[in-house]
């Protein structure tokens, strides 16, 4: 069965460099999660999409943004990277619908390591 | 302040032994998720409660939802080695917004 897709999986960047993350969901999943994990940390919600619609944001840093396309995969876009930005970051895509509740799957993760 | 938190934070058991994860919130939730986490990989949906009062059961995992909707406990049977990593519970409130509980680690002792 197909999965969520995240790409790069291993990312490395320089202090001040940007950085695109992008998720694919599952085909027919309308709805995008993004998630940071530090080491050691839990999961903190960064931000989600609905319909390619900004739906809800959570601790998001203005140094980021993201945005969901018309096929549905979403791009995280960080900029003036930090060394706190290293973290591995989750997305999860689950069908909306009618605001029901729906299994929320997660891709691989992509893991950015800020040098 | 942490909208869930879990207890224990970490759990040290003898195969063979059951063991209950618990989650809290400090309001009443839309929904409530459970995950697995295995050190260093990604997150694993175990089940998905809504109604208060539910029980799910997966294999040897069970998980309950008080009538309140503002507490749930995970229950493993017979615990083995492949239970071991970390269990997160999940929080939808209000909208696409969503809440991590403080997570347990789980060992699982042959």
């Amino acid at each position: 069965a197909a999965g969520v897709i995240q790409s790069p999986r291993h990312l490395i960047k320089e202090k001040r460099e940007t950085a695109t993350l992008k998720c694919y969901p599952i085909p027919r999943h309308d709805t995008v999660y993004w998630y940071q994990q530090g080491p050691g940390q839990d999961p903190q919600f960064l931000i989600s999409f609905y319909e390619k619609m900004q739906s809800d944001k959570g601790s998001i840093p203005d140094r980021f943004s993201a945005q969901q396309f018309s096929d549905y995969h979403s791009e995280l876009n960080m900029s003036s990277l930090e060394l706190g930005d290293s973290a591995l970051y989750f997305c999860a895509s689950n069908p909306m619908g009618d605001r029901g509740l729906y299994e929320q799957y997660f891709g691989p993760g992509t893991r950015l390591t800020v040098t | 302040s942490q909208e869930l938190e879990q207890s224990p934070q970490s759990l040290i058991v003898q195969e063979g032994k059951n063991l209950t994860i618990n989650c809290t919130s400090s309001k009443t939730l839309y929904g409530l998720y459970w995950y697995k986490q295995k050190y260093g990989e990604g997150l694993i949906f175990l089940m998905m409660l809504q109604k208060g009062g539910e029980e799910k059961s997966h294999e040897k995992i069970t998980a309950k939802l008080d009538e309140k909707k503002q507490q749930s406990s995970l229950h493993i049977t017979a615990s083995q080695p492949s239970h071991a990593g970390i269990y997160l519970c999940g929080a939808d409130y209000t909208g696409n917004q969503f809440y991590f509980g403080t997570g347990t680690s789980l060992t699982v002792i042959p």
